[in-house]
């Protein structure tokens, strides 16, 4: 089982262009989570998804940020039209299950630089 | 609203020597805190969690509800400890964590 893979590891964008970043749960996990996480801060709880639903996305910020699961294909978190506050790592992690004590599995992360 | 706190951004201490690494929360409800673990270039991955009252690598860490804390404790620091250690949250129904800013542990050799 190769764990959690997110793709980019590192992303490069200017402001004002659009992010895209990839997370394919465990296999067997049809919940995914995306957390933040800004310099000098712990990581920031942003949206709960499963397969076609979000399920909570009371951490993202309003504008600009999307996600999704879709049935097929990995969990995209998508921010349009980037600043530099942007700029932080971001990391999904999984589980198998809603409602039990599972605990998440992360992915390595990636890291966003906005220039 | 719920929150955790690691008091300690940097801890150093000797190989041999013991090590606690203090984690506090805030929730009403009954919690049910973990640990994770990210050592140099790897993932973040759990170390150990309060309902399983195990042992991992050596440490431990007892809930005590009365002080609100979730210390991580160990007798005897080695090298491989060295790592970022995380505290989190997870309340009852919920699914989602929510975590420390983190400790970075360097044992001195």
């Amino acid at each position: 089982n190769a764990g959690v893979m997110q793709n980019p590891r590192h992303l490069v964008r200017r402001r004002g262009q659009e992010a895209r970043l990839r997370c394919s749960p465990m296999k067997g996990h049809s919940h995914v989570y995306w957390y933040r996480q800004l310099p000098e801060e712990g990581l920031k709880f942003m949206v709960y998804l499963q397969k076609e639903n979000i399920i909570d996305e009371s951490g993202m910020p309003k504008e600009r940020f999307s996600a999704e699961f879709p049935k097929e294909g990995p969990s995209i978190l998508r921010i349009q039209q980037v600043v530099r506050g942007d700029s932080a790592a971001y990391f999904c992690a999984s589980s198998p299950r809603q409602g039990d004590s599972s605990p998440l599995h992360f992915g390595n992360g990636t890291r966003l630089t906005v220039t | 609203a719920q929150r955790v706190t690691q008091p300690e951004k940097l801890l150093s201490v000797f190989k041999g020597a013991p090590v606690e690494l203090k984690c506090n929360y805030s929730y009403s409800g009954s919690p049910e805190l973990f640990w994770y673990v990210q050592y140099s270039r790897q993932r973040l991955q759990l170390l150990l969690r309060h309902i399983s009252r195990e042992s991992i690598k050596g440490f431990t860490a007892d809930l005590n509800k009365g002080e609100t804390s979730f210390h991580l404790k160990k007798p005897f620091a080695q090298e491989e400890d060295s790592a970022m250690y995380y505290c989190a949250l997870r309340v009852a129904g919920a699914n989602n964590l929510f975590f420390g800013t983190g400790t970075r542990l360097t044992v001195i050799p």
